[in-house]
């Protein structure tokens, strides 16, 4: 596609329930990034996915946060059981290839966990 | 690891006058250098990047300085506009991953 597109755009949630979170990358970038940006605050990195490379989880802030990448194109994030402090906004991003290339992001996830 | 600090958290200015934002950088190995800007409820916007093998570049009112040995750069933006308003992220890509500065919330007073 032309941009970077996630969805939904907007999720409450109950504490506990499970949550999906789905982002459509550029068509043809091979690198894609999970960001999380709570109110006010900057973004933390949570998860890479380079072509068909072992992705690198090492922002994922507990075993509850997975996310996977099907096909080398869209990604999903689940957060299981989430909790209060989960609520933020769940930005994902793509670029070409490896490296230093340009970053380019979608318009995020906001979740709000009550 | 790679750690990007951001100064200062909040600016405002008057319209018409520049704002500077600065960015300092821990590992050398970093050679890739973008800011973004980040309107109310959108993602962030690439604006203007730098490599490492350049000391300077420039975009109609908005440029970017890199001092690779003191490891910081800037964001320069001159005859600021109310549209200029927005929070601003420095970031430094290192190894496979992009690290972020804590953000500027940039404020153009009419």
């Amino acid at each position: 596609g032309a941009g970077v597109s996630q969805s939904p755009s907007n999720k409450v949630t109950e504490k506990g329930k499970d949550v999906e979170l789905r982002c459509d990358p550029i068509s043809g970038h091979t690198a894609l990034y999970w960001y999380r940006q709570s109110l006010g605050q900057g973004l933390e990195f949570l998860i890479y996915f380079q072509g068909n490379s072992a992705p690198d989880k090492s922002g994922l802030p507990s075993d509850r946060f997975s996310a996977e990448r099907t096909g080398g194109s869209v990604s999903t994030l689940t957060i299981q059981r989430t909790q209060q402090e989960d609520s933020a906004v769940y930005l994902c991003a793509s670029a070409q290839g490896a490296g230093a290339n340009v970053l380019t992001f979608g318009a995020g996830s906001r979740l709000t966990v009550l | 690891g790679e750690n990007v600090e951001q100064h200062p958290s909040t600016l405002s200015v008057q319209e018409g006058d520049s704002a500077v934002i600065k960015c300092t950088y821990s590992d050398s190995a970093s050679n890739y250098f973008p800011w973004y800007k980040q309107e109310l409820g959108k993602g962030p916007q690439l604006i203007i990047d730098i490599r490492s093998n350049v000391g300077e570049k420039k975009d109609q009112r908005i440029a970017v300085t890199l001092n690779k040995t003191a490891k910081h750069f800037s964001l320069h933006i001159t005859e600021t506009q109310p549209e200029d308003s927005a929070v601003y992220f420095c970031a430094a890509f290192y190894g496979q991953n992009f690290v972020f500065g804590p953000g500027t919330r940039l404020s153009v007073l009419p």
